[in-house]
């Protein structure tokens, strides 16, 4: 079983300014690491992911990510936010077991609510 | 092109009622999901179908049925509707088989609202 766990309901920042929303995972296995935005009324986008290989990982609007095995964390940063990141931000696991025919459920963690100001 | 589409944007019953709500995705992709999000905005698995057969049904009532008539198109027909099953329905799909990629492309959702 795994769960995530995400302590910041809501980060508010000034725009421009430097950002990190916090991820931790508990698993027994060995897990994948997504982060997904949901933008008001929208379904949900990947930002960026962890399968293997280099822990510090580059996804789309200039987030990144970096995992740490040691700490079970997986957190996000981004250096200078705009005002158009302002969404709702999702962490996920999944396990990296495909279960006979296919298919991985995502764990998500309860979201953190970013809202940039001016 | 919408690579994953959810029919209706909005529906609102009373209870008691059945409904279906449709989802189909255009990327070719051989495993599909539904997912539910809370008025809290906690999002959690319900079922999954790769090509066509369940292969993941997270204690869901059974008042949920998902039919997946294709590997297309993963429906979701909700029986007897609760005050409980008020809620946004995501569907999504991923390619499992033969990528590596791992990744959920998302629906736009379905909020379904039971009065």
């Amino acid at each position: 079983a795994q769960s995530v766990t995400q302590l910041d309901s809501q980060v508010p920042v000034f725009e421009e300014a430097p950002v990190e929303l916090r991820c931790n995972y508990s698993s027994s296995v060995s897990v994948y690491l997504f982060w997904y935005v949901q933008y008001p009324n929208q379904g949900l986008q990947l930002l960026l992911k962890y399968l293997s290989g280099s822990t510090l990982v580059k996804g789309i609007n200039g987030f990144e990510a970096e995992f740490n095995k040691s700490q079970t964390s997986f957190h996000l940063r981004k250096p200078s936010v705009h005002i158009s990141d302002t969404a709702e931000y999702f962490c996920a696991v999944s396990d990296r077991s495909l279960r006979a025919g296919g298919g991985n459920k995502l764990t998500f963690g309860t979201g953190t609510q970013l809202k940039v100001e001016l | 092109d919408t690579a994953v589409s959810q029919t209706p944007k909005y529906l609102v019953t009373q209870m008691g009622n059945d409904k279906s709500i449709k989802c189909e995705q255009n990327l070719g992709h051989d495993t599909m999901y539904w997912y539910k999000q809370d008025s809290k905005k906690f999002l959690k698995i319900m079922f999954s179908y790769n090509n066509k057969e369940l292969i993941i049904n997270e204690t869901v009532p059974n008042r949920f049925s998902p039919k997946s008539p294709d590997k297309a198109h993963l429906n979701l027909h909700i029986n007897s509707l609760e005050l409980g099953d008020s809620a946004v329905y995501f569907c999504a799909s991923s390619q499992v088989v033969g990528t590596g990629n791992h990744e959920q492309y998302f629906g736009p959702g379905t909020r379904l609202t039971v009065t």
